[in-house]
């Protein structure tokens, strides 16, 4: 089982729609959680960063936490063409110093295409 | 602010040639280094990483090897790449203890 798995998609939502992204873990050291936007053929670019559980919201774009659940979602409102991409998930442990190692384990990632 | 570089952008090369790929970061000093490889259709896969110059930690055996000779550079290297080193390569740099931030990557084809 992996540690962390998200739907690899594809996603296609109509222009101005909700989008909900999914990412479920396994290890419950993972303490820093983010959301990575990926254009094709580019490298990632960071989105959202949240080490708490709850809600982070930026704009059009909401990250939530679930510890208890090991579960993170992304949520994107009134959904753009500019926003299909592949969005990825990832995460990392806290050290027993209480500072991250600085390794992320990722999503495979979910492609996702907003049509006008 | 803070800029990283990875050049070249595409490379073509033929099974069995040297591999050279380098990766500068700006603006930031004593970051934490980090290589993936990102297969079509995949996930990345985290290949080396950096605490600082000269320390290496390898996550994936396989015939790549990485070197930092400043504290800012970070180079992947190859004495002979096979057909399955083909993807995309990034390089990312990370504050130490935090998240990370990466380059605009390097294509690399093997034929």
């Amino acid at each position: 089982q992996k540690e962390v798995e998200q739907d690899p998609g594809p996603l296609s939502v109509p222009e101005g729609a909700i989008v909900s992204l999914n990412c479920t873990y396994s290890n419950s050291a993972f303490q820093y959680f983010m959301w990575y936007r990926q254009y094709s053929r580019k490298g990632p670019e960071l989105l959202m960063y949240t080490y708490s559980s709850g809600n982070k919201e930026d704009g059009r774009f909401t990250a939530q936490v679930d510890k208890s659940s090991k579960y993170i979602s992304l949520f994107i409102r009134d959904s753009q063409p500019s926003d299909s991409a592949t969005y990825l998930c990832a995460m990392s442990a806290m050290g027993a110093g209480g500072t991250s190692y600085g390794k992320l384990t990722f999503g495979q990632g979910t492609i996702l295409t907003v049509h006008p | 602010s803070q800029t990283i570089h990875q050049w070249p952008a595409t490379l073509v090369q033929p099974v069995g040639s040297p591999l050279s790929l380098e990766c500068t970061v700006e603006g930031t000093s004593n970051p934490n280094l980090y290589w993936y490889r990102q297969a079509a259709g995949r996930g990345l896969q985290l290949l080396f990483y950096s605490v600082g110059i000269g320390q290496i930690s390898s996550e994936v055996p396989q015939n790549l090897s990485a070197s930092r000779p400043q504290d800012r550079q970070f180079i992947l290297s190859s004495k002979k790449l096979l057909l399955s080193d083909s993807g995309f390569y990034l390089c990312a740099w990370g504050p130490p203890a935090d998240t990370q931030y990466f380059g605009p990557g390097t294509r690399l084809t093997v034929l």
